[in-house]
C-alpha cells in the first residue's frame, strides 16, 4: 500500500531560525512529489513539485530536497517568519496509466515563535 | 483574478439532509479537483474532472457522493443522504492542464458539520 509518512508531525521553533521537515514515501512507480503550505482555516498552496530527476528545488526561503532512490524528501525553512506558521503537506504521485495516483501525508504543523 | 470560488463556506445540516456544495474554477483552467480534509484522514482527492469529465472517481467514499461538472465554470459536489461522519472541510482545486505535474489551486474550502 502507497504510503507518505511526514515528520515531526509538530514543530515549535523561534523566529529567525531555520527548520527542516522530513517526508518519506513508498510509493512506486513515482511521478512527482510535492509541498503544500497551508494556513489555517485556508486551502494549501503549492510550494514546490518535483519530478524524478530534480534533487533541489527552491522557492524563496523554502527550498525542497528529493532523493528518489532512497524515497524521501525534505523540505528546508530558512530564516523562519511568523507567517510560516502553517501546515506542511507533502504529496506523491504514483504513475497510472490511467492518470497519476496521489498519496498525501498528514502534514506538519509548524509554529513560529516571536 | 478571484481564485476558486467555493459556497457556502460554512454548512450545517442534520443527518440524513441532501447537501450540495458548489465550486467555480478558475478561468481557463480545464482540470478540476474535489478534496475531503479531517483531521483524522487529512486531505483526500475525491473526484478528479478533466475538461469536464469525471476522470477519476476512486476517492468518493460511496454511493452517497456524487459529483457533477456540467460546464467549464461550475461543479456540484452532493452528498444524499449526509451523515455525521461526513463532517469535514471540503476544497475544490483547479489546474491548467490535465496532468497532476501542474500545479493546483485550491479554494477557500467549505466547512460542513452534520448533526
Amino acid at each position: 500500500k502507497n504510503q507518505v509518512e511526514q515528520s515531526p508531525q509538530s514543530l515549535i521553533i523561534l523566529e529567525g531560525k531555520n527548520c527542516t521537515l522530513q517526508c518519506n514515501y513508498t510509493v512506486s512507480p513515482f511521478s512527482n512529489l510535492r509541498w503544500y503550505k497551508q494556513d489555517t482555516g485556508r486551502g494549501p498552496v503549492s510550494l514546490t513539485i518535483m519530478t524524478f530527476s530534480e534533487n533541489t528545488k527552491s522557492n524563496g526561503r523554502y527550498t525542497a530536497t528529493l532523493d528518489a532512490d532512497t524515497k524521501q524528501s525534505s523540505l528546508h525553512i530558512t530564516a523562519s517568519q511568523l507567517s510560516d506558521s502553517a501546515s506542511y503537506i507533502c504529496v506523491v504521485s504514483e504513475k497510472k496509466s490511467s492518470g497519476d495516483k496521489l498519496t498525501f501525508g498528514t502534514g506538519t504543523r509548524l509554529a513560529v515563535r516571536p | 483574478d478571484a481564485g476558486v470560488i467555493q459556497s457556502p463556506r460554512h454548512e450545517v445540516t442534520e443527518m440524513g439532509q441532501e447537501v450540495t456544495l458548489r465550486c467555480k474554477p478558475i478561468s481557463g483552467h480545464n482540470s478540476l479537483f474535489w478534496y475531503r480534509q479531517t483531521m483524522m484522514r487529512g486531505l483526500e482527492l475525491l473526484i478528479y474532472f478533466n475538461n469536464n469529465v469525471p476522470i477519476d472517481d476512486s476517492g468518493m467514499p460511496e454511493d452517497r457522493f456524487s459529483a457533477k461538472m456540467p460546464n467549464a465554470s461550475f461543479s456540484t459536489l452532493k452528498i444524499q443522504p449526509s451523515e455525521p461522519r461526513d463532517s469535514a472541510v471540503y476544497f475544490c482545486a483547479s489546474a491548467y492542464t490535465g496532468t497532476y505535474t501542474d500545479t493546483q489551486y485550491f479554494g477557500p474550502g467549505t466547512r460542513l458539520t452534520v448533526l
